[in-house]
């Protein structure tokens, strides 16, 4: 099945540092969603792109949806301390299908 | 908008009992809502697909009758662990689907069975 390969896994950084992160697939998405989850609460939607080539943001973070609908990035410029957390992306299953695969997750830590 | 709840938020069970989370989209009417569960530092691993009066479709591996999920209205699924064990302790969410695939998701669950 379509899976997401979502990189890095982990980074650290320092306050203030921009943050890009991306997610790839073997298969093509209609459909990309970006989520950050902090410890001990569920995932919240940053950004969804539905467009090939989109750029979207939303305050700090820019996303892009890949134009061979395969891949997509994530950007924080200037990051602060409550930017930490796991950012997961995340897209259909197939097209149209409801249900979602994430990407491994990448954990976000910022040294002040 | 598109604000979920989940309640409880925290439960603590002795091994045998059984176990129900309630999960309600708060603003928006969720014919469809999903069920995952989530180990440390690991992704969400989606158990089952609720769809509101019919019954739920479950991932292959996830046990149909120690999970019981119930979809009465477009606002509330639950989720039951029936006869619960301390492999079954998990961070369990919830998500309702919005108008264009997208999935929102409530504040988590955190099952702790002794």
């Amino acid at each position: 099945g379509q899976q997401l390969n979502q990189s890095p896994q982990s980074m650290f950084i320092q306050e203030g540092e921009d943050v890009s992160m991306n997610c790839t697939s073997s298969s093509i998405f209609n459909t990309w969603l970006w989520y950050k989850q902090d410890p001990g609460e569920g995932p919240v939607l940053l950004i969804a792109l539905y467009k090939a080539g989109e750029l979207t943001s939303n305050g700090r973070l820019t996303a892009q949806f890949g134009i061979t609908r395969k891949d997509s990035f994530l950007n924080i410029s200037a990051s602060i301390p409550s930017d930490v957390g796991i950012y997961f992306c995340a897209g259909p299953i197939i097209q149209g299908a409801q249900k979602l695969v994430f990407g491994q997750g990448t954990r976000l830590t910022i040294n002040p | 908008g598109a604000v979920v709840s989940q309640h409880p938020s925290r439960v603590i069970c002795k091994s045998g009992t059984s176990v129900k989370i309630e999960c309600r989209s708060l603003d928006f009417q969720a014919t469809t809502m999903f069920w995952y569960r989530q180990f440390p530092k690991q992704s969400l691993m989606l158990m089952a697909t609720s769809n509101e009066g019919s019954k739920a479709t479950y991932e292959q591996g996830v046990e149909k009758d120690k999970f019981l999920i119930n979809h009465a209205s477009l606002t509330l699924s639950t989720l039951t662990v029936t006869s619960a064990h301390p492999e079954d302790s998990s961070f369990y969410i919830c998500s309702g689907q919005g108008g264009h695939n997208e999935q929102f998701f409530g504040p988590g669950t955190r099952l702790t069975v002794l």
